[in-house]
């Protein structure tokens, strides 16, 4: 089965704690994305890679970190600098290219207790 | 970066009834795609659509990028079409990265 698996579904962390994401693609793509989604809002853009060992910081990147070590693999970690780390958690990816369509990941649902 | 407007906020329909979701976007595009994000949260993938008009069923869409607008129709609605509807848009210049509206809320009531 071809697509993006985001684990765990859902994620509870006390403050304090940092916690990691995971996202795998066998899609062959090599783009890949982080976005965060609040409450009624669209989704803003956390991370992005286009090639391993390289990413680029997007909209709201403070508090985050990734490693992109393999092709398939993007994890992002939210660390304890982040102030309001409570959100939907989604990862994309494309190929590469400008008008390159995008598809994502079923999510993770992040709460801090 | 690029701003996305949808429109309505919010959608109530009786099933049966058609409905035309707008979405506005401030600058030059080479992708604009649609999404529907179901009741656990995955965005489906519903239109690739930079410029032009494609179908898929009872949906089809328009996109007119000299305009800087697309429009998404749902006819026939069905009580699954509920959920929000997203518009989202990469800018012509920078990387593939996608920037998104606030979305369209679409009830369908039997």
């Amino acid at each position: 089965d071809g697509g993006i698996t985001q684990s765990p579904k859902y994620l509870f962390r006390k403050e304090g704690q940092n916690v990691t994401l995971s996202c795998e693609q066998n899609l062959n793509h090599d783009a890949m994305y982080w976005y965060r989604q609040d409450p009624g809002q669209g989704l803003r853009l956390i991370y992005y890679s286009q090639i391993v060992n390289d990413f680029q910081k997007g909209d709201i990147a403070e508090g985050y970190s990734v490693s992109r070590e393999k092709k398939e693999s993007f994890p992002l970690t939210v660390t304890s600098a982040q102030k309001n780390p409570t959100a939907f958690y989604l990862c994309a990816s494309s190929i590469l290219g400008e008008s390159a369509e995008a598809f994502f990941g079923q999510g993770t649902r992040l709460t801090v207790v | 970066g690029i701003q996305v407007e949808q429109s309505p906020p919010d959608l109530i329909l009786q099933e049966g009834a058609n409905s035309t979701l707008r979405c506005n976007f401030s600058d030059s595009v080479n992708n604009l795609q649609w999404f529907h994000q179901n009741p656990w949260g995955q965005l489906i993938n519903l239109f690739y659509i930079p410029s032009g008009t494609k179908q898929n069923g009872r949906l089809s869409a328009t996109t007119v990028a000299t305009e800087r607008y697309s429009l998404l129709y749902i006819s026939s609605s069905q009580t699954t079409d509920s959920g929000v509807y997203f518009c989202a848009v990469g800018p012509r210049l920078g990387a593939n990265n996608l920037f998104f509206g606030t979305g369209t809320r679409l009830t369908v009531i039997p």
